[in-house]
């Protein structure tokens, strides 16, 4: 079946540097989603991507969609208090249903 | 979101006792789903709905049981709790058409 991984598990970092997490799929995706938990919350929906190679900036964040649709990344510019929690990948291949990845949980040390 | 609601919020119970959790949404949108979270693990699919007269089993529906009441009003149980079943269990709810899924804020359930 499809293999979802999500790399680190854990990122320590202080604030001000930044911060990338990076989602492998063992097959080719249709999109990818990112999701944000924050600590004793629920995941919430970042950003979907569909194209090949294509990205996505959201203020600091910067999302990319592999060229062949089987990876991606989230990357974090001069990273701030305010974005620590688990970042999680979402592959959907086309089915009906979606597979997270294991997530990247972010401390920042102000 | 306050759209998509769980109840209860927390829950301690005993080996072998049957436990319901419920979700409710007012998105009308007509997928819903059960996710376990443990940590180091993510999130793991036990069912998902579709419509009312639609339920499919997800990764890890072994223990567990669901009900779609309404549209809007989808129930996990678990007939015989384990302490294995101890987790963080999410409902959320999609619309047809779109990707997006809108998360409840989760039953944490302990199993002693």
């Amino acid at each position: 079946g499809q293999q979802v991984m999500q790399i680190p598990q854990y990122q320590h970092v202080q604030e001000g540097e930044d911060f990338t997490t990076y989602c492998n799929s063992s097959t080719t995706l249709s999109n990818i989603q990112w999701y944000k938990q924050r600590p004793g919350g629920h995941p919430v929906f970042l950003i979907q991507l569909v194209k090949s190679g294509e990205v996505k900036k959201q203020k600091r964040l910067t999302f990319q969609f592999g060229e062949a649709k089987k990876n991606s990344s989230l990357h974090i510019t001069a990273t701030q208090t305010t974005d620590v929690g688990t970042y999680f990948c979402a592959c959907y291949t086309g089915g009906f249903k979606t597979i997270f990845g294991a997530g990247t949980r972010l401390f920042v040390k102000a | 979101d306050a759209d998509v609601t769980q109840t209860p919020r927390n829950r301690i119970t005993k080996t072998g006792k049957r436990i319901m959790l419920e979700c409710s949404q007012t998105k009308g949108h007509d997928r819903m789903y059960w996710y376990r979270q443990d940590p180091g693990l993510g999130l793991r699919l036990i069912y998902y709905s579709f419509d009312v007269k639609d339920i499919n089993k997800g990764e890890i529906s072994d223990g567990y049981s669901v009900s779609r009441q309404a549209q809007a009003k989808f129930s996990l149980s678990l007939e015989s709790a384990i302490p294995n079943q101890t987790a963080l269990y999410f409902c959320a709810t999609m619309q047809q058409g779109a990707d997006t899924q809108y998360f409840g804020p989760g039953t944490r359930l302990t199993v002693l």
